[in-house]
C-alpha cells in the first residue's frame, strides 16, 4: 500500500477546463514532489517543495501551477491544458529534501488525458 | 552523454534465471543511488538503495563501484512477477534532483 495518496486516478479534461492534482501523505516527510512520465520513458521533474517553500521549478509552463498549503499536502493547479500534456503526474516524497540517502516514495499516480 | 545511463533491454530470461542489470552514472560527484521497479502503469517502487559496501535484499543484491561508476542490480531465482522495468536514479551531492536512467525491462517467462 501506497503511503502517498493521490486524486483523482484518473482525469480526462478539455483544453479550457480548470482541474486540480491532489496529493497528501502522513509520513512526516518535509520535500515534496510533481513528476511528469510519459509512455515508456522515465519521470521528468516538475516541481520540488522543500519545508513547504517552492525550491525548484523545471521551468514548467504557467498553465501547470503547485500549490503547498501544510507540509501534508501537495497539489497541482491545471489550466488550458495541450492535447502533448496527458500522461501519468505522480507526487512523491522524501524524508528530508537535499540529504543523502533520501530516497523518494511515489503515490500511485493520476493519468490525464487532454482532449 | 546522459548523466545515468541504462540498457534498456528487454532482458527475457526462464524463470530460475540470474540476471544483472548495470547502470552508469557521468557525474563524479553523485552520492547516492536507488533502484526502483515500475510495473506497466502504475508508479515506481522503491526497490532497495545501493552503498559502496554492497547490500541484499533476499533475492536481490546492489552493488556500487565508484572508481568506475556504475551501479549493478542482481536478481537471483527469478519470478514471472520480476517482470517488471527496472530505474535506476541517482541523487547528485545535495540537490533534491534525482535522475533517473531511462529504465531496463526484464520479462521474466515460464
Amino acid at each position: 500500500d501506497t503511503e502517498v495518496t493521490q486524486t483523482p486516478k484518473h482525469l480526462v479534461m478539455g483544453m479550457t477546463n480548470k482541474k486540480s492534482l491532489k496529493c497528501e501523505q502522513h509520513m512526516g516527510h518535509r520535500a515534496m514532489y510533481w513528476y511528469k512520465q510519459k509512455a515508456k520513458k522515465p519521470p521528468e521533474l516538475m516541481f520540488v517543495y522543500s519545508y513547504e517553500k517552492l525550491s525548484i521549478n523545471e521551468s514548467v509552463p504557467s498553465r501547470f501551477s503547485p500549490e503547498c498549503p501544510n507540509s501534508s499536502l501537495l497539489n497541482l493547479h491545471l489550466h488550458a491544458l495541450q492535447p502533448e500534456d496527458s500522461a501519468l503526474y505522480l507526487c512523491a516524497s522524501s524524508q528530508e529534501g537535499g540529504s543523502y540517502n533520501s530516497p523518494l516514495h511515489f503515490g500511485n499516480g493520476t493519468r490525464l488525458t487532454v482532449t | 552523454r546522459k548523466e545515468v545511463e541504462q540498457d534498456p533491454g528487454p532482458f527475457n530470461v526462464p524463470e530460475g534465471a540470474t540476471v544483472a542489470f548495470n547502470c552508469t552514472y557521468s557525474n563524479s560527484a553523485s552520492q547516492s543511488f536507488f533502484w526502483y521497479r515500475q510495473d506497466c502503469r502504475k508508479e515506481p517502487k522503491l526497490l532497495m538503495s545501493v552503498y559502496s559496501s554492497g547490500n541484499e535484499d533476499g533475492r536481490f543484491t546492489a552493488q556500487l563501484n565508484r572508481a568506475s561508476q556504475y551501479i549493478s542490480l542482481l536478481i537471483r531465482d527469478s519470478k514471472l512477477s520480476d517482470s517488471a522495468t527496472y530505474l535506476c536514479v541517482g541523487q547528485m551531492d545535495s540537490s533534491y534532483k534525482l535522475i533517473f536512467g531511462s529504465g531496463t525491462r526484464l520479462l521474466v517467462r515460464p
